[in-house]
């Protein structure tokens, strides 16, 4: 059974700054990664796929992949307020397509 | 692209009467879509996997005969909580699996509120 691990904070971050989200798993073979942010009473959205190691840039987000630590991280540039969210991060299963969430990490971005 | 919906997004009923929840994929295929279940301020909790003329996959401690899930098509899945009762209260969550997909990425739908009075 493949273990995916966040803090669960909450990371308070001010307004501005850069807000940093680790996640690490435990299977070795893993080959893709997702991040979800989820707000308060609304659905996980999928905000950055990972899949090979090193960082891959979408706007104000980073992810980086690193396969020989088994870790995987979301840098938030500029953060802002209406970041304030639950960050989840989501690995597949081997068989069975499911995916392997952490217990998500809570952003408070300090305006 | 990667648009999915449900219908209804909030629905309150009696005990005992039973509600249908839809989700659908709109703009792509969906061979695979997975149901989840979220009580407030705890992570989700998958309760089913749905796939495409087959039948679904449940998870351990989940009833398959209280929670009915149907996949009758590549854009189309629907769950069916049978008797409901205020214990059944909760966010339900649907989400899908791209067909073909390499990378198994999910995009969930906008979910339903589920109130059993």
């Amino acid at each position: 059974q493949k273990e995916v691990e966040q803090n669960s904070g909450p990371l308070s971050v001010p307004e501005g700054a850069i807000a940093s989200l680790n996640c690490t798993y435990s299977d070795r073979g893993s080959q893709s990664f997702f991040w979800y942010r989820q707000y308060s009473g609304k659905s996980p959205e999928l905000i950055m796929s990972i899949y090979s190691n090193g960082d891959k840039e979408d706007g104000r987000f980073t992810a980086q992949l690193n396969k020989a630590s088994q870790y995987v991280s979301l840098l938030i540039r500029d953060s802002q307020p209406s970041d304030s969210a639950t960050y989840l991060c989501a690995v597949p299963q081997e068989y069975g397509n499911k995916l392997v969430f952490g217990a998500g990490t809570i952003l408070r971005v300090k305006s | 692209g990667a648009v999915v919906s449900q219908h209804p997004s909030r629905v309150i009923c009696k005990s005992g009467t039973s509600v249908k929840i839809e989700c659908r994929s709109l703009d792509f295929q969906a061979t695979t879509m997975f149901w989840y279940r979220q009580f407030p301020k705890q992570s989700l909790m998958l309760m089913a996997t749905s796939n495409e003329g087959s039948k679904a996959t449940y998870e351990q401690g989940v009833e398959k005969d209280k929670f009915l899930i149907n996949h009758a098509s590549l854009t189309l899945s629907t769950l069916t909580v049978t008797s409901a009762h205020p214990e059944d209260s909760s966010f339900y969550i649907c989400s899908a699996r791209v067909a073909g997909s390499t990378y198994n990425e999910q995009f969930f739908g906008p979910g339903t509120r589920l109130t059993v009075l």
